[in-house]
C-alpha cells in the first residue's frame, strides 16, 4: 500500500518562498513520477508539475519560472519550492504519484493548506 | 492549455439515483480522462482512468465512457456515500494536464 505523507510552512508572508515536502512510503519510489497539485476555491485544481526520482521534470508552463521541484532516493522524499509567493498562491497543495500508464494521480497527499498574509 | 468543462455544476439527487456528469474538452483528447470523487476536506480519489477503466477497490456502480471531446461518469444507484464532488482530468503529451472545475452532487 502506498501512502503519502507531506509537511510544510502554512504561513508565508507576500515575496518569500513556500517550501513543502512529501515521503513516500511502500511502493517503488524510484518506479514513478511524483507530483505536486493545487486546489484554489477559485480556480479548482491546478496542475503544479512532476518529478523524476531521476531528475527529470515537468512544469506547468504558467508557474514554471517560479517553480523547483527535487527528489531524494535515500529518504522516498520530494519536495516543492515556489518562490515569490502572492495571496494569489494561497491554496491546498497536494502531493501524488503521477502513474504515466492511466495518466493519472493514483495515491495522494493529506494536503497541506498554505496562506500568503502580510 | 486544453480546457475542461463539467457539467452541471451542481446536481441534486437521491439515493438509489442514476446521475450522469459530462465533461467537454476545449479540444479532441485521447483516451487519458480520468474521474475522482472528493469529500470535503480530503483529497482527490481516483475513481476512472483511460475514460472506462475502473480503479481497483472502486464500485461497480461507476462507469466511464467518452471519446474526442465528450465524456461522462455515470452512477448506476447513488449510495450516501456518493455524495461529493467530482473531478475530470486529462493528459495529453507535451501538453499541461488540467482539471475540470468540479461537480457538487448533493442530497435532493
Amino acid at each position: 500500500q502506498v501512502q503519502l505523507q507531506q509537511w510544510g510552512a502554512g504561513l508565508l508572508r507576500p515575496s518569500e518562498t513556500l517550501s513543502l515536502t512529501c515521503t513516500v512510503f511502500g511502493g517503488s519510489f524510484s518506479s514513478y513520477y511524483w507530483g505536486w497539485i493545487r486546489q484554489t476555491p477559485g480556480k479548482g485544481l491546478e496542475w503544479i508539475g512532476e518529478i523524476h526520482p531521476s531528475g527529470s521534470t515537468n512544469y506547468n508552463p504558467s508557474l514554471k519560472s517560479r517553480v523547483t521541484m527535487s527528489a531524494d532516493t535515500s529518504t522516498n522524499q520530494f519536495s516543492l519550492r515556489l518562490t515569490s509567493v502572492t495571496a494569489a498562491d494561497r491554496a491546498v497543495y497536494y502531493c501524488a504519484r503521477w502513474q504515466h500508464f492511466g495518466g493519472v494521480f493514483d495515491y495522494w497527499g493529506q494536503g497541506a493548506l498554505v496562506t500568503v498574509s502580510s | 492549455d486544453i480546457q475542461m468543462t463539467q457539467s452541471p455544476s451542481t446536481l441534486s439527487a437521491s439515493v438509489g439515483d442514476r446521475v450522469t456528469i459530462t465533461c467537454r474538452a476545449s479540444q479532441s483528447i485521447s483516451s487519458y480522462l480520468a474521474w475522482y470523487q472528493q469529500q470535503p476536506g480530503k483529497a482527490p480519489k481516483l475513481l476512472i482512468y483511460k475514460t472506462s477503466s475502473l480503479e481497483s477497490g472502486v464500485p461497480s456502480r461507476f462507469s466511464g465512457s467518452g471519446s474526442a471531446t465528450e465524456f461522462t461518469l455515470t452512477i448506476s444507484s447513488l449510495q450516501p456515500e456518493d455524495f461529493a464532488t467530482y473531478y475530470c482530468q486529462q493528459y495529453t503529451p507535451y501538453s499541461p494536464i488540467t482539471f475540470g472545475q468540479g461537480t457538487r452532487l448533493e442530497i435532493k
